[in-house]
């Protein structure tokens, strides 16, 4: 099975805030990361964690790291249509290789 | 600052034809990668570049695929034999340290 769970699907309405939670496996994970995935683009970097921290915020997006439950959250708030899109979780172990989840389908309604 | 570049954007194919994908990294980034996204799912590594040495291709499928990177920048990604089951976006990445970053893919069907 996977190393890194994430729920498929996420319905928001516009102006609320959006949680996205993960779940992954190896406890010496050394960072982890958020991509966010437009259709028919690449993936873009949205932000990272260290593990030695439990949250980060960056405008928008606050970031949860709980090390114990290995549970990792991203936090959107004021969600717009933009932010419509396939968001991925993802650590590092060895040599920063990434190892993904498949991904939260987030829809934004009016 | 230019991204990861990767060409061609699309690809189709009949299977047991062969196909390459190109691509350039970010300027200055040592470390490249080759991930494989099937529809539904999320990427999975197929190979490590650092500079022109292989450092993972534990997942990558000898038989078929291939990969290099012989002046440390540019990197190749190649298939031959192709079967239906390789219908997929192939992702490049370079990074620097911990942050990766990714090119728009190349999107391939096999028929």
């Amino acid at each position: 099975g996977e190393d890194v769970e994430q729920s498929l699907f996420l319905s928001v309405r516009e102006g609320d805030s959006s949680v996205i939670n993960c779940t992954y496996t190896d406890s010496s994970s050394t960072y982890l990361y958020w991509y966010k995935q437009e259709p028919g683009a690449g993936l873009q970097l949205l932000t990272y964690i260290f593990s030695n921290m439990d949250m980060k915020q960056d405008q928008r997006l606050t970031v949860l790291l709980n090390k114990k439950d290995k549970h990792l959250s991203l936090r959107i708030a004021d969600t717009q249509t933009g932010d419509s899109a396939i968001y991925f979780c993802a650590e590092s172990i060895n040599d920063y290789k990434l190892s993904f989840g498949a991904g939260t389908t987030v829809t934004v309604r009016a | 600052e230019a991204g990861v570049a990767q060409s061609p954007r699309y690809k189709i194919i009949e299977k047991r034809q062969s196909v390459a994908f190109w691509c350039n990294p970010i300027s200055g980034h040592a470390t490249l990668y080759w991930y494989q996204q099937i529809l539904g799912q999320g990427p999975k590594l197929l190979i490590q570049f650092q500079n022109n040495g292989v450092v993972d291709d534990s997942q990558l499928p000898k038989d078929r695929f291939s990969a290099e990177r012989l002046k440390g920048v540019d990197s190749t990604l190649k298939i031959q034999p192709a079967k239906l089951e390789d219908s997929a976006v192939y992702l490049c990445a370079s990074s620097f340290k911990e942050t990766q970053y990714f090119g728009p893919g190349t999107r391939l069907l096999v028929l």
